[in-house]
């Protein structure tokens, strides 16, 4: 079994700031991890993802998340925060192995970003 | 850009009666899923459906509910006697199986009365 611990429920932070919001997980398994956004009234969209390969990951945004296997954390960061990325951020695993791939979903964090 | 869609955005019902979510994942995806997300609280998983089976599902899918794909295109989530515990938003999602990727739909808020 997973479990994701996102350990800011709020985090508020004026614009142009930067900001790192906290994910940490803990499985039996090796995982695939995942931040997905959710807009006000809007459903979960995919930010970024970490698979394989290098453990810094980018979105088109600039959100970028680092994997570090040894603290089992994947922290999201943006050097430079706008209004409009004003949203709840959940962090979310799933296992390697399995067939169903049901994700596990960490319980999101608030940013508010303050002019 | 391919997306997943649902309906009816909104459903409100009284406590007891029958209801029926509905889902169109995207059309070469084979893996399906559905979430809720009570208000507040994290988004839970429900249940995976593969090959016209559930692959897995959670312990608050008991009895109650039921999954189905009807056509090849739609997928459902009924609840055959609503709670006032299930109001909610759930989420329907699909995935191709291979990325991993889990494209989620706007969701359905189930008012429960």
């Amino acid at each position: 079994a997973q479990s994701v611990t996102q350990l800011d429920s709020q985090v508020p932070v004026f614009e142009e700031a930067p900001v790192e919001l906290r994910c940490n997980y803990s499985s039996s398994v090796s995982v695939y991890l995942f931040w997905y956004v959710q807009y006000p009234n809007q459903g979960l969209q995919l930010l970024l993802k970490y698979l394989s390969g290098s453990t810094l990951v980018e979105s088109i945004n600039g959100f970028e998340a680092e994997f570090n296997k040894s603290q089992t954390s994947f922290h999201l960061r943006k050097p430079s925060v706008h209004i409009s990325d004003t949203a709840e951020y959940f962090c979310a695993v799933t296992p390697l192995q399995g067939s169903a791939r049901q994700l596990t979903f960490g319980s999101g964090t608030q940013l508010t970003v303050l002019p | 850009e391919p997306e997943v869609t649902q309906t009816p955005s909104h459903q409100v019902t009284q406590m007891g009666q029958e209801v029926i979510l509905r889902c169109v994942p995207i059309s070469n995806h084979l893996y399906f899923y559905w979430y809720r997300q009570i208000l507040g609280q994290k988004v839970e998983f429900l249940v995976s459906f593969y090959n016209n089976e559930i692959s897995e599902k959670s312990e608050i899918f008991d009895d109650q509910f039921s999954v189905e794909r009807p056509d090849g295109s739609n997928f459902t989530l009924k609840i055959r006697s609503t709670k006032l515990e299930d109001s909610a938003m759930y989420f329907c999602a699909s995935t191709t199986g291979f990325t991993d990727t889990q494209y989620f739909g706007p969701g359905t808020r189930l008012t429960v009365l």
